[in-house]
């Protein structure tokens, strides 16, 4: 079974300090997302990394920085955290083959921005 | 501009009848579709999902059912049961790319004693 954890199930920051997201998977996929999901808007992909040191800005970078020094580690950075970015934050892996293309979600971090 | 669409917010259904949540696209360069099942506070989880070189694909109680020229798939649950309350979401991704899924707002399905 594939298995995505991330660091926090609840988080709580004050506006302005620097939020740190971990997410770890057991797969040794190459590829992994970070998707945030807000009432009536679904959910919406942030950043994406297709392999180590590699990052791809996904539809809502603004605001977002991540991290992929490890194949099994990516991170979630909020450099200054602002209350708009009070939301629950979903990390993903991915696996794919000429059959296959599926991602695998962690439990989600609930982060709130006062 | 949304690429994926959900347009009923939520359904509710008696126990032990059908389900069926539907799902639209616009992009037509999506071709693999997966529709996720979340409940509250938790991640989304994986359900099923179809490629689109073919136009049904099914696994248990739930069926995904896609019609390529109309741009539009659905998902049946037969029968319904109440566990299967949740909000379920249709996704769909350009397969073999490295890119994110593109996620529809979600239907919030209830089933009802």
């Amino acid at each position: 079974d594939v298995k995505v954890t991330q660091s926090s199930r609840y988080l709580v920051k004050r506006t302005g300090e620097k939020v740190f997201l971990e997410c770890v998977q057991d797969m040794d996929h190459e590829n992994m997302f970070w998707y945030r999901q807000d009432p009536g808007l679904g959910l919406r992909l942030i950043y994406f990394s297709y392999d180590v040191k590699m990052k791809e800005k996904g539809d809502i970078p603004e605001g977002y920085s991540v991290s992929r020094e490890k194949k099994e580690r990516f991170s979630l950075i909020l450099e200054s955290a602002s209350t708009n970015q009070t939301s629950m934050y979903l990390c993903a892996s991915r696996t794919f083959s000429p059959s296959t293309d599926t991602q695998y979600f962690g439990p989600g971090t609930r982060l709130t921005v006062l | 501009d949304q690429q994926v669409k959900q347009n009923s917010p939520s359904l509710s259904v008696q126990e032990g009848r059908i389900s069926i949540l539907n799902c639209d696209y616009t992009n037509s360069m999506f071709d693999y579709f997966l529709w996720y099942k979340k409940y509250p506070a938790e991640g989304p989880t994986f359900l099923i999902s179809i490629s689109s070189i073919k136009d049904k694909n099914e696994d248990g109680r739930f069926t995904v059912f896609l019609n390529k020229s109309a741009k539009h798939l659905s998902l049946h649950i037969v029968p319904s049961q109440p566990g299967d309350s949740a909000v379920y979401f249709c996704a769909a991704t350009i397969g073999g790319g490295a890119d994110g899924l593109t996620f529809g707002k979600g239907t919030h399905l209830i089933i009802q004693p």
